[in-house]
């Protein structure tokens, strides 16, 4: 199975701030990686497939950059409500799999 | 209003089963491939299975070859997670996810629509 490694598994960081999180696949995946945001108690969205192409209704401070083996997703401008764990997912072969997850909280 | 919504979730013994059902609604179920997502208490999220438009390939993550079933009923707009022989390490929460696809320079999938998620407890 392809291993998603994530870094950092958290982060602190303030309001205004540029985020930057990333993930590395343990073998070339193209850029079949979605990155997906979760908040305690909910459901995860999805905020880019394709390793860079927005889900409509994103706001554009998300961007996803990278192809082959290393993969990141920027935040420009951190918001209040930007504060979550976020994950990345390869979708190239099976078994999918999921990065262990970055947790962003406020300094 | 696209949405899944999930169900069946519940406190089973080890060894025990239990039928997860996901309901669609708001898009045409049948054009999609569908997903089962899990996320045990504290932990990060593991995908389960995956199933086809007409229910012709699924597939499965190791640790639930054998003993989950994934399915689906079109005519129903619904999805179903069947597990068996539960063990204490299947305790999570349960998603349905939509698995859209973008046609590019090759085909590219990703869970554009996710359900509420549903309780799966094992213990004795």
């Amino acid at each position: 199975a392809i291993q998603m490694t994530q870094s950092p598994s958290s982060l602190s960081a303030s309001v205004g701030d540029r985020v930057t999180i990333t993930c590395r696949a343990s073998q070339g995946i193209r850029n079949d990686l979605g990155w997906y945001q979760q908040k305690p108690g909910k459901a995860p969205k999805l905020l880019i497939y394709a390793a860079s192409s927005l889900q409509s209704g994103v706001p554009s401070r998300f961007s996803g950059s990278g192809s082959g083996t290393d993969f990141t997703l920027t935040i420009s401008s951190l918001q209040p409500e930007d504060f979550a764990t976020y994950y990345c997912l390869q979708d190239y072969n099976y078994p999918q799999t999921f990065g262990q997850g970055t947790k962003v909280e406020i300094k | 209003e696209v949405q899944l919504v999930e169900s069946g979730g519940g406190l089973v013994q080890p060894g025990g089963s239990l039928r997860l059902s996901c309901a669609a609604s708001g898009f045409t179920f049948s054009s999609y491939w569908m997903s089962w997502v899990r996320q045990a208490p504290g932990k990060g999220l593991e995908w389960v299975a995956n199933i086809k438009q007409d229910g012709s390939e699924k597939y499965y993550v190791d640790s639930v070859k054998g003993r989950f079933t994934i399915s689906r009923d079109n005519a129903k707009n619904s999805l179903y997670l069947q597990m068996n022989s539960l063990r204490a390490e299947d305790t999570a929460v349960y998603y349905c996810a939509r698995r859209a696809m973008v046609l590019r320079s090759s085909i590219y999938y990703y869970m554009d629509v996710w359900g509420k998620g549903t309780t799966v407890t094992v213990s004795s």
